[in-house]
This record gives structure tokens, C-alpha cells and sequence, in this order.
């Protein structure tokens, strides 16, 4: 069964820092990876998508994610921080089949202080 | 959040009641979705539609019913059965065809006491 993994619940930067979260898959076959942002009592925004291609994506706001096959990652960069930055951030990969189901991790919290 | 609309954006119940949630899109995607947020937990699939007259049961189904009458509707019912029904409730949409990311709509956030 498709799975990710986000083994952070908080990644705590200062403004201005590169951040980085983390977001580790479990796919047979090749994986189609997103991906997105939530803030406070909203739904998500979609960032980014990896389907195939360049290992390194660019996203909304100027997020980008790199696709490493050996290490079965997807982590979401940002090479400065802002605070308006700090929300949650959930990975997703689609599951297999015709359903177009994806299936999310559990989150992460990124909390960027001034 | 695009065209994509739930209502109400909160909603309160007393326990033993059955509430429906709204869920409208006017992107024209075929497909549509039901998720459930919990704190820690991540979003869980409730019901998924990819076409209208026809739905499939996600991972949580259980104290839960939705119809798809119209392409752009896909109203989530939470019935009594619901052990914890309280929750933040998220619809989203995806076209075939497509990359297959999600859009989703502002969420509706369920409390029953």
C-alpha cells in the first residue's frame, strides 16, 4: 500500500533561515507526490507536484521540493523563511488505480519566528 | 480555495442528531471527495465519487452517508452512528486527465455536544 511519512509534528525557524520539511514515501511503482499548505481554520492550498521529470520542483510562494528515488524522500525547502510561512504542511502521494485517492501524512507544523 | 464551497464554515449539533454538510463546485471536475481532519492525525477518507449516481466508501465510511444527484453537488451526512463526529470536514475535487492534485474547498468544522 502507498504511503508517506512526515517524522517532524514541529520544525521551529528563524525568519530569513533556509527551512526544510521532511516527507519520506512508500509506493510500488512510480509515485506521484504533492505537496500542500494549511493555515488556520482553512482548507489546503496545493504547493508543488512531482510526477516525473526534474528531481528538483518548483512551487507556489517560492517552495520547492526535491524528489531523491534512493532515499524515497520528497522534502519541501524554502531558501529564506518568512512568518507569514508558519502553517501546517502535509505531503501526499496519489494511491494506485483509476480512484485518484492521495494519501496524506499526518503533517507538519512550521512555526517561523521573527 | 477556487471554486470549491462547504457550508456552513462552523456547525454545532447536540449528539444524536444526523447533519448534512455542503459541498458545491463549479470547476466542472467529475470527481469528488470527502476527508476528515483530526488534530495529529492527518486527513482520512470518508467517500469518494467520480462520477454522479456513484460513490465508494474511503477508510472511515462507518456513521457516515453522502448522494451525488448532480456533477456539482456531494452532501456529506453525519449520523448518529458517529462514535466522535466532531471534527473539521474538507471536500475536494480533481479532474481525469489531470495530475491528479486535489482542490479543496474552506472546510466545515463540526462540533456535537
Amino acid at each position: 500500500a502507498q504511503s508517506v511519512a512526515q517524522p517532524e509534528d514541529q520544525v521551529n525557524v528563524a525568519e530569513g533561515n533556509p527551512l526544510t520539511v521532511k516527507c519520506t514515501y512508500s509506493v510500488s511503482g512510480n509515485p506521484y507526490l504533492f505537496w500542500y499548505v494549511q493555515y488556520p481554520n482553512r482548507g489546503l492550498q496545493f504547493l508543488l507536484k512531482y510526477i516525473t521529470g526534474d528531481n528538483l520542483v518548483k512551487g507556489s510562494y517560492g517552495f520547492e521540493a526535491e524528489f531523491n528515488k534512493s532515499q524515497t524522500s520528497f522534502h519541501l525547502k524554502k531558501p529564506s523563511a518568512l512568518v507569514s510561512d508558519s502553517a501546517l504542511y502535509f505531503c501526499a502521494v496519489r494511491d494506485g488505480g483509476a480512484t485518484n485517492k492521495l494519501i496524506f501524512g499526518t503533517g507538519t507544523l512550521l512555526a517561523v519566528q521573527p | 480555495d477556487g471554486g470549491i464551497t462547504q457550508s456552513p464554515k462552523y456547525l454545532f449539533r447536540k449528539e444524536g442528531q444526523n447533519v448534512t454538510l455542503s459541498c458545491e463546485q463549479n470547476l466542472n471536475h467529475d470527481a469528488m471527495y470527502w476527508y476528515r481532519q483530526d488534530p495529529g492525525q492527518g486527513l482520512r477518507l470518508i467517500y469518494y465519487s467520480q462520477i454522479v449516481n456513484d460513490f465508494q466508501k474511503g477508510d472511515i465510511a462507518e456513521g457516515y452517508s453522502v448522494s451525488r444527484e448532480k456533477k456539482e453537488s456531494f452532501p456529506l451526512t453525519v449520523t448518529s452512528a458517529q462514535k466522535n463526529p466532531t471534527a473539521f470536514y474538507l471536500c475536494a475535487t480533481t479532474t481525469p486527465g489531470s495530475s491528479y492534485e486535489q482542490y479543496f474547498g474552506p472546510g466545515t468544522r463540526l462540533t456535537v455536544t
